[in-house]
């Protein structure tokens, strides 16, 4: 059974530092991995979505990076800004299911 | 070309009663999935459609939880009746294929019920 795990739980930081966030996950047969944004009361937007037999992808201030082999996954903020508040959803797709960790709050102070 | 359409956007009900949510997904997406996001937890898969027809449904409490997608389009998912732990957010979301390791899921607002 595939699980996910982020770290950190929370995350809190000044505007424009550059930062990262972890996802593990303990099966390493997925075809994808994707990053989502939630803000409050809100659905999921995808961020950034890396193929199994690809290494990172890219999106402006978004860099996301993949090690299928040791199950690891981080997305880099840089310059974050206090727009980047947001929960950030880390997902595996094994099988036919997208599994998800449980998110990273992240707040940006001005 | 619009998203993933979902209602209502809030519920309150008491425990014991019934509700019913729906969800309209991307024009053409075959594959719709529902998903439970309990409070400070990820999105949990509680059912994949095909078309109508049932892809997995192993993580749908089907003594209260039922779903059905007539027409192999909209979907409604409905809980009888409702206990307190079913409070959360239901996320509706569709993939244009099933299995097609490519195809992103598109996700909905969600419905956030609460269960007095």
């Amino acid at each position: 059974k595939q699980e996910v795990t982020q770290i950190p739980a929370a995350l809190s930081v000044p505007e424009g530092e550059n930062l990262v966030l972890n996802c593990s996950f303990t099966d390493s047969a997925i075809y994808n991995l994707q990053w989502f944004r939630q803000d409050p009361g809100k659905g999921l937007t995808s961020l950034l979505l890396i193929q199994s037999s690809q290494r990172e992808q890219t999106s402006g201030r978004l860099n996301a990076s993949l090690d299928k082999s040791s199950g690891r996954s981080t997305l880099y903020i840089a310059a974050s800004q206090p727009g980047d508040s947001a929960t950030y959803l880390c997902a595996v797709l094994s099988g036919s299911r997208l599994t998800f960790g449980e998110g990273t709050q992240l707040t940006v102070n001005p | 070309e619009a998203g993933v359409a979902q209602s209502p956007r809030y519920k309150i009900i008491e425990k014991r009663q019934s509700v019913a949510f729906w969800c309209n997904p991307i024009s053409g997406h075959a594959t719709l999935y529902w998903y439970q996001q309990i409070l400070g937890q990820g999105p949990k898969l509680l059912i994949q459609f095909q078309n109508n027809g049932v892809v997995d449904d192993s993580q749908l409490p089907k003594d209260r939880f039922s779903a059905e997608r007539l027409k192999g389009v909209d979907s409604t998912l409905k809980i009888q009746p409702a206990k307190l732990e079913d409070s959360a957010v239901y996320l509706c979301a569709s993939s244009f294929r099933t299995g097609a390791p490519l195809d992103e899921q598109f996700f909905g607002p969600g419905t956030r019920l609460t269960v007095l």
